[in-house]
């Protein structure tokens, strides 16, 4: 079973319609969710960290927000320079060492002019 | 220069080569990680060393070999590989282990033939 699974795999947007991104999460204990942005051929870039539900980030044009299920990634008005792939991952509580994140597949987005 | 840098940026190898991966990171971090990017597959977490510490072997072949000198570099021996192994191959570097976001390469392209 997935621990992280994303919505959609991909999504086209005009430039300037709004939409969300959904990342759902099946972990016993969360320790972090972070969300990164991927460009083609480069390494995932960091947007942001939430680690409690009803935490909110904002950067420009995005916002990300949690619940204890899932998280989403609120894309305002958008631009085709956010066109990217956009990563979720979170960090499981353990009870000793260190750990990795575990990634969802992402969302593909395209935002045409 | 800032950040963490990979080299080399690709990379083609026989099956019967030996090669190796390096990575560096310029903020100061104690964690550093190997992460595998295949086509349609989320990343998945190869290595982790906490402090110079391997804690964490995700259950990878013994063909990948990591090796961290200190806090600041870190190797992926490769020998023996297989052409499935081809895939993107990104380092990353976090303050610590747990709970905090983690920065990435750019990755380096292998390709096995």
């Amino acid at each position: 079973e997935d621990q992280v699974t994303q919505s959609p795999e991909a999504l086209r947007l005009q430039e300037g319609e709004s939409s969300s991104l959904n990342c759902s999460y099946t972990v016993s204990g969360l320790r972090g969710l972070f969300w990164y942005r991927q460009d083609p051929g480069k390494g995932p870039e960091f947007l942001f960290t939430l680690y409690s539900a009803g935490e909110e980030k904002e950067k420009e044009r995005l916002k990300a927000t949690l619940t204890k299920k899932e998280s989403f990634l609120h894309i305002t008005a958008p631009k085709p320079e956010d066109s990217a792939t956009y990563l979720c991952a979170v960090q499981e509580r353990s009870g000793g060492g260190a750990d990795g994140l575990t990634f969802g597949k992402g969302t593909h987005l395209i935002i045409q002019p | 220069e800032t950040g963490v840098t990979q080299t080399p940026r690709h990379l083609v190898m026989g099956m019967t080569n030996k090669k190796s991966l390096k990575c560096e990171q310029h903020l100061g971090h104690n964690a550093m990680y190997w992460y595998k990017q295949s086509a349609k597959k989320p990343l998945e977490l190869m290595f982790v060393y906490s402090l110079e510490e391997r804690v964490e072997n995700n259950s990878v072949p013994s063909r990948f070999s990591p090796e961290c000198p200190n806090s600041s570099h870190l190797f992926l021996h490769l020998h023996t590989l297989q052409p499935e192994d081809s895939a993107l191959y990104l380092c990353a570097s976090s303050q610590e282990a747990r709970g905090t976001e983690a920065f990435f390469g750019q990755g380096t392209r292998l390709t096995v033939v």
